[in-house]
């Protein structure tokens, strides 16, 4: 059971737009930054937003980061093909000592 | 450009020893963080351990707490996680990644290298 929770699945159409969730503790996103990671099928995890809603240079603006209390949502807008991947939220918490993922959400576009 | 390439995976019994590596090239190893992180099969991603640039702070998962240690030689811009005690839940690829000011900023990743635990 990971420390984080995020739904495992969710779908979209292209051009539509999609979130997930990923809900924490007062420990570790209601103290702390947000980060979300993008795992594409076979491939190692890429940094998608850091500091809540900051994105790396050669991410695309489609993604976007937020963060209330102890929640975070990641959206991507305009849907396309090559985002069908594994999207992982991740934060530091301050009681563990530790870094912490959410499970993973499996982003299927239809 | 930012390379990290793993080493040292493999077969190993339950209750053996493994020792990963990780070779980087591209920046300034030492002025970095360093972390492993690793995947079971069909499984989520799990941060293992951190090490500061300079060896002088270091963080592990509960799940290896005691078991497991992560060191750097920052002269040979390697990265290194002695595994001890293995288990069969500690069957997984295991990535290193580099540090970037956060402790949760793993900006570059290496492509993993696989441990399997089994008699």
């Amino acid at each position: 059971q990971s420390v984080l929770t995020q739904p495992p699945s969710a779908s979209g159409t292209p051009g539509q737009r999609v979130t997930i969730s990923c809900s924490g503790s007062s420990s570790n996103i209601g103290s702390n930054y947000v980060y979300w990671y993008q795992q594409l099928p076979g491939t190692a995890p890429k940094l998608l937003i850091y500091r809540n809603n900051q994105r790396p240079s050669g991410v695309p603006d489609r993604f976007s980061g937020s963060k209330s209390g102890t929640s975070a949502s990641l959206a991507i807008s305009g849907l396309r093909s090559e985002d069908e991947a594994d999207y992982y939220c991740a934060a530091w918490d301050d009681s563990l000592s530790a870094v912490v993922f959410g499970g993973g959400t499996k982003l299927t576009v239809l | 450009e930012v390379q990290l390439v793993e080493s040292g995976g493999g077969l190993v019994q339950p209750g053996g020893s493994l020792r990963l590596s990780c070779a980087a090239s591209g920046f300034t190893f030492s002025s970095y963080s360093m972390n492993w992180v690793r995947q079971a099969p069909g499984k989520g991603l799990e941060w293992v351990s951190y090490i500061s640039s300079s060896s002088s702070t270091i963080y592990y998962a509960d799940s290896v707490k005691g078991r497991f240690t992560i060191s750097r030689d920052n002269a040979k811009n390697s990265l290194y996680l002695q595994m001890n005690s293995l288990r069969d839940e500690d069957t997984a690829v295991y990535y290193c990644a580099r540090g970037h000011g956060d402790y949760v900023l793993l900006d570059y990743w290496g492509q993993g290298t696989l441990v399997t635990v089994s008699s």
